[in-house]
C-alpha cells in the first residue's frame, strides 16, 4: 500500500539549514506536497514540485526530488525560530485528488 | 474570504454520546475532506467528498458517517464516540477532481476532541 515515511524529529540552530527527508511509495504521483503546521494551527501549503523537475526554489525554501529513489527533501536555508513547526510531504494517491501525508517531521530551531 | 471553517473548536464527550462536527468553505471547491491526526500518525483520511452528493470512504472511516449538505459544507458525525476517537479533526478543500495544483488542499484550524 501507499506509505509516506518520515523523521520525527530535527532540531537546528537558528541561522543555520535545515533538511526535512520524506520518502514515498507512488510512483504515479504527479505532484508532491510540502506543508506546514504551526501549533495550534491546521496545515497550510508552504511549496509543491511536479514530478517530471528535480529540483524547485522558493526563496528560502529548495525542494529536491529523486525520482529514482522515491526521496524527496525540503531545505529551509537561514532556519528561523519561526520555521519551529511540523513539516508533512504528501503525495496524491493513485492519480487521483486524494492526498497520502507523512507522520511529520516536527522542526525545533534554537537560539 | 473565511477559506475553511471549523465549529467547534473543542470538546469533550463521555462515552456512548453522539456529535456532529462542522465544516465550511467559500472557495467554491469541489472536494472536500475529514482527516484526524493522532500524534506520530500524522494524517489519515476518514472521509472525502469529490463533488456535492457524493462521499467516499477514506483509511479509517468506522465509527463516523459524514454529509456533503451543499458545495459549502461537509459535517463529520459520531454517532456513538469511542475514546479511541480522541483525536483532532482536520477539514480540508479542494479547488478539483483532478490533478495538478488544484489538488492543493486548505486546512480547517481543526476541532480537538476528547472523549472521556
Amino acid at each position: 500500500g501507499e506509505d509516506v515515511e518520515q523523521s520525527l524529529f530535527l532540531s537546528v540552530r537558528e541561522g543555520d539549514s535545515s533538511v526535512i527527508n520524506c520518502t514515498y511509495t507512488d510512483s504515479s504521483s504527479t505532484y508532491l506536497y510540502w506543508y506546514k503546521q504551526e501549533p495550534g494551527a491546521g496545515l497550510q501549503l508552504l511549496t509543491y514540485i511536479f514530478s517530471n523537475m528535480d529540483m524547485k526554489q522558493d526563496q528560502r525554501l529548495t525542494v529536491l526530488l529523486n525520482k529514482k529513489d522515491k526521496h524527496l527533501s525540503l531545505r529551509i536555508a537561514d532556519t528561523q525560530t519561526g520555521d519551529s513547526a511540523i513539516y508533512f510531504c504528501a503525495e496524491s494517491y493513485s492519480n487521483t485528488d486524494k492526498l497520502i501525508f507523512g507522520t511529520g517531521t516536527r522542526l525545533q530551531v534554537f537560539p | 474570504n473565511a477559506g475553511v471553517t471549523q465549529t467547534p473548536k473543542f470538546q469533550v464527550l463521555k462515552t456512548g454520546q453522539s456529535m456532529t462536527l462542522q465544516c465550511a468553505q467559500d472557495m467554491n471547491h469541489n472536494s472536500m475532506y475529514w482527516y484526524r491526526q493522532d500524534p506520530g500518525m500524522g494524517l489519515r483520511l476518514i472521509y472525502y467528498s469529490a463533488s456535492e452528493g457524493t462521499t467516499d470512504k477514506g483509511e479509517v472511516p468506522n465509527g463516523y458517517n459524514v454529509s456533503r449538505l451543499n458545495k459549502r459544507e461537509f459535517s463529520l458525525r459520531l454517532e456513538s464516540a469511542a475514546p479511541s476517537q480522541t483525536s483532532v479533526y482536520f477539514c480540508a478543500s479542494s479547488a478539483a477532481a483532478g490533478r495538478g495544483p488544484s489538488e492543493t488542499q486548505y486546512f480547517g484550524p481543526g476541532t480537538r476532541l476528547l472523549v472521556l
